[in-house]
């Protein structure tokens, strides 16, 4: 029972262009969601988090976009750089402040 | 302050054995956590403390695994009778309480190998 889905396992986008990254959950119950970032051999690095309810929430070149009609939230980095190339994981979190995390997307930005 | 140091970074131990990992938390953190991650998926919890008390234990915790936090500051994880499914990297993490604006803080994780 995936709770939180990042159906895209990986993304490339040119340096300088917009980066999408996409999640979907099935929780309605969830009241957080938040984005981490991870590099190889390393812990997972929070980066932005959006209260359930907010539909936006900005942070320098990252905007978080949550829809909850539609059970979604996305991660744009603008613009995207050479060091932002990591696994970007989606995550949830209920009234018990455990996160349920998503698969990852693994970003590839090209110079 | 380092942030959550975690120890060992590596680990590989032959099937059966038992094995312990240590975390220490961020020191103004009261909540702890445990994860674990394989590889292509994302980290799955295990367990949490608030100070001492264990409160949540997820149903991927079996009888073979045991925390603690004793005084409520590092924590340690122990794996008994080693198996080859338990090969992955383990996670802290840990918060202060109150809304999640800021996220976990996670370590750099312990790499398990059952050999």
């Amino acid at each position: 029972d995936q709770q939180v889905k990042q159906n895209s396992p990986s993304l490339s986008v040119q340096e300088g262009r917009i980066s999408i990254l996409n999640c979907d959950y099935t929780n309605s119950m969830f009241d957080y969601f938040l984005w981490y970032k991870k590099y190889p051999a390393e812990g997972p690095t929070f980066l932005i988090s959006i209260s359930s309810i907010k539909d936006k929430n900005e942070d320098g070149r990252f905007t978080v976009f949550l829809n909850k009609s539609a059970k979604h939230l996305s991660l744009h980095i603008v613009p995207s750089q050479p060091g932002d190339s990591a696994v970007y994981f989606c995550a949830a979190s209920g009234s018990a402040r455990q996160l349920t995390f998503g698969s990852g997307t693994q970003l590839t930005v090209l110079p | 302050d380092t942030g959550v140091s975690q120890n060992p970074r590596h680990k590989i131990t032959k099937r059966g054995q038992n094995v312990t990992f240590r975390c220490d938390p961020i020191s103004e953190h009261n909540r702890l956590y445990w994860y674990r991650q394989t590889l292509g998926q994302g980290p799955e919890f295990l367990t949490y403390f608030q100070n001492e008390a264990q409160l949540e234990k997820s149903r991927l915790l079996s009888d073979r695994f045991s925390a603690e936090r004793p005084k409520g500051s590092f924590s340690t994880l122990e794996i008994q009778r080693t198996e080859q499914g338990d090969s992955a990297m383990y996670l802290c993490a840990s918060s202060s309480t109150g809304p999640l604006n800021y996220g976990y803080t996670f370590g750099s994780g312990t790499r398990l190998t059952v050999v």
